[in-house]
């Protein structure tokens, strides 16, 4: 069975600072990785997904992760937080074997800080 | 209208009450969802259903009651809810359910409250 664990389920930082929000899955074949945002009183919009192309995957928004096999994480990163990127952030695990869950995450929810 | 819309937005009814939520995707896609979103607690897959035709029921109860006329639209009949739930309810679609790359496009979601 597949499954997410997002590390700390809330985010404090600076306008300006490095973003990172942390996901490890557990997944016992190549997972398909994904992240989406949402905003309050809206549904969920992809930011990014991984599936086995390159392992550094840029997103929108300038967001980005990097799949990492030997850890078993998908942490999402932004250089520079704007006050616009305060949101629920989900962290999502699939797999290629048909009628396969998206399996999400709890979320983290990112404040950032004028 | 583009992506995936829903209605209502909100919604209050009472334990006694029966109301429908209603989905529709304008993206041509052939697989639709509903989750449930609660308060700390992941997103819950209720159902899906792929080329009209169900294909998971995560044990939902049975005062959750979904139908799905064609490929662009999505119903929750609701009847005797209780209050825990309580929720936002999405919706959502994909190309083929089949494949696990496919992304997963959302409305904006029901807020529900049971009373």
């Amino acid at each position: 069975a597949q499954s997410v664990t997002q590390l700390g389920s809330h985010v404090s930082v600076s306008e300006g600072a490095l973003v990172l929000l942390r996901c490890n899955y557990s997944s016992s074949v190549p997972p398909y990785l994904f992240w989406y945002v949402q905003y309050p009183n809206q549904g969920l919009q992809l930011l990014l997904k991984y599936t086995s192309a390159a392992t550094l995957v840029k997103g929108i928004n300038g967001f980005e992760a990097e799949f990492k096999k030997s850890e078993t994480s998908f942490h999402l990163t932004k250089p520079s937080a704007h006050m616009s990127d305060a949101a629920e952030y989900f962290c999502a695990v699939s797999r290629n074997s048909g009628n396969t869950p998206l399996v999400f995450g709890k979320g983290t929810r990112l404040s950032v800080i004028a | 209208e583009t992506g995936v819309t829903q209605t209502p937005r909100h919604l209050v009814m009472g334990m006694t009450n029966k109301k429908s939520l209603k989905c529709e995707q304008h993206l041509g896609h052939n697989a639709m969802y509903w989750y449930k979103q609660s308060a700390k607690k992941p997103l819950e897959l209720m159902f899906v259903y792929n080329f009209k035709e169900q294909t998971e029921n995560n044990s939902v109860p049975s005062r959750f009651s979904p139908e799905c006329p064609n490929s662009s639209h999505l119903f929750l009949h609701l009847h005797t809810l209780q209050p825990e739930d309580s929720a936002l309810y999405l919706c959502a679609s994909s190309q083929d359910r089949t494949s696990g790359r496919d992304t997963q496009y959302f409305g904006p979601g029901t807020r529900l409250t049971v009373l």
